[in-house]
């Protein structure tokens, strides 16, 4: 079966420090990848997606970037974390080239900026 | 443009009560819609998905929901409500056009009195 899993599970950063959240996906290959934040009291928004190795969309301009170094391997970064960053980061998947796109999302990152 | 509308913020109900979570979209054509349940602190756990055929549909945990083309909503409905079903819920459209993007509603967060 798939599982996914992101880490840390909590962060406490201070502003200005950089910022790296892995998420990782066994049981499947070749998936899509997301990204989303969640922040208090809002919904989710979906930060970045992933089709293939090496392929990002970026879905919102901001502070983040991420990379997708292995198949099965996603990436959110920042050089210099804002007090706007903080969320609640959630990282999902789906299979590609499916003709529905059902995500699978990942048990999340609690970022605290100081 | 897009979007996803779940009007009520926070709902209470007592245990035992019937629940309707309300979900309203707007896209050019019709997506495929999701329930999602997530606990605190946790990610989001797929309830429910309609793709196509049946307009009523049934998930996990007692759940069901109705897709109305007509009002454009997918409301989640659950005949009796325990205790356990206290999370917060979300409504999501996704594109039949392969893009793979997701929409959030904000959420709707259930309290339930014992």
């Amino acid at each position: 079966s798939q599982t996914i899993h992101q880490w840390p599970a909590t962060l406490v950063q201070p502003v200005g420090s950089p910022l790296s959240l892995e998420c990782t996906v066994e049981g499947t290959s070749n998936p899509n990848l997301y990204w989303y934040r969640q922040a208090a009291g809002r919904g989710l928004q979906l930060l970045f997606y992933s089709v293939g190795i090496g392929q990002i969309s970026s879905e919102v301009p901001q502070n983040l970037s991420a990379s997708r170094p292995q198949d099965r391997q996603f990436i959110l970064s920042s050089k210099k974390l804002l007090l706007s960053d903080s969320g609640f980061y959630l990282c999902a998947w789906s299979v590609r080239g499916a003709s529905y796109n059902e995500q699978f999302f990942g048990p999340g990152t609690r970022l605290t900026v100081l | 443009a897009q979007s996803v509308t779940q009007p009520d913020i926070h709902i209470t109900v007592s245990e035992g009560a019937s629940l309707e979570l309300r979900c309203n979209y707007s896209y050019g054509a019709t997506p495929y819609l999701f329930w999602y349940v997530q606990s605190p602190g946790q990610g989001l756990q797929l309830l429910l998905k309609y793709f196509s055929g049946d307009t009523l549909v049934q998930g996990i945990k007692g759940f069901e929901a109705e897709f109305k083309r007509s009002q454009s909503s997918f409301n989640l409905r659950k005949p009796s409500v325990h205790w356990s079903d206290a999370a917060e819920y979300f409504c999501a459209v996704g594109s039949r056009s392969g893009t793979y993007k997701y929409i959030f509603g904000t959420g709707t967060r259930l309290k339930v009195l014992a």
